[in-house]
């Protein structure tokens, strides 16, 4: 277990809807990164978040947007689905912005857009 | 091209084989180098960390990294079916204030008894 929550384990919606992925990181962590993992594009950065701040963004969709609210938990919404959204959406933590270090990754969300 | 290259496998070997994982990658700017194995329907977890160019090993596991070359290996050695899953190089340049990670597309290996 790394400490990392994340909410729901899965989701199944339909195209056009909008949904909202939850994050709690490790205890006393203040990054928070988004990654979204697919068969064809494997493990992508999205974007992070320190102590609230927007501090990187990756190849995120307009459709997608996030923030971490004061007590460090992020949310993910991604609005306007279409089936190609459907992928693992895992978010990590870790305890500082840059350099090096380690990132403990949750469990994943696992979005399917029918 | 992808900023990192990665052999998706699968690769199949007996209990007990030395496994070789490479990843090959375009940014030179990159410092950091990272093995996760994510096992199925969970999240990676870190396996090995280097910090440039250089061998590190952990028990039956060394990471090697050669910039000049832009190619980093993984090496397991005495293969356990235990170690079945995928293996994910990343890396990081560390820089811009943000430890964001980029990754390989990652290798599924199957170690059988």
């Amino acid at each position: 277990d790394s400490g990392v929550t994340q909410t729901p384990k899965h989701l199944i919606t339909a195209t056009g809807q909008r949904v909202t992925l939850r994050c709690s990181p490790r205890s006393g962590d203040l990054s928070v990164y988004w990654y979204q993992q697919s068969l064809d594009q494997g493990l992508q950065f999205l974007i992070q978040y320190y102590n609230g701040e927007e501090r990187a963004k990756g190849n995120i969709l307009e459709r997608f947007s996030a923030q971490q609210f004061p007590d460090l938990h992020s949310e993910l919404n991604l609005s306007s689905l279409e089936l190609g959204d459907s992928a693992l959406y895992f978010c990590a933590s870790s305890s500082r912005s840059g350099g090096y270090n380690e990132q403990f990754f949750g469990p994943g969300t696992r979005l399917t857009v029918l | 091209q992808k900023e990192v290259e990665q052999d998706p496998g699968p690769l199949s070997v007996p209990e007990g084989a030395i496994v070789s994982l490479n990843c090959t990658y375009s940014n030179s700017a990159f410092q950091y180098f990272m093995w996760y194995r994510q096992y199925s329907r969970k999240g990676p977890e870190l396996l090995m960390y280097t910090y440039s160019s250089g061998n590190k090993e952990d028990g039956r596991f060394t990471a090697q990294v050669d910039k000049s070359s832009k190619y980093i290996s993984l090496f397991i050695r005495d293969s356990q079916p235990s170690d079945s899953a995928t293996y994910l190089c990343a890396m990081s340049s560390g820089s811009g204030n943000t430890g964001k990670l980029i990754f390989g597309q990652g290798t599924t290996l199957q170690v059988k008894p």
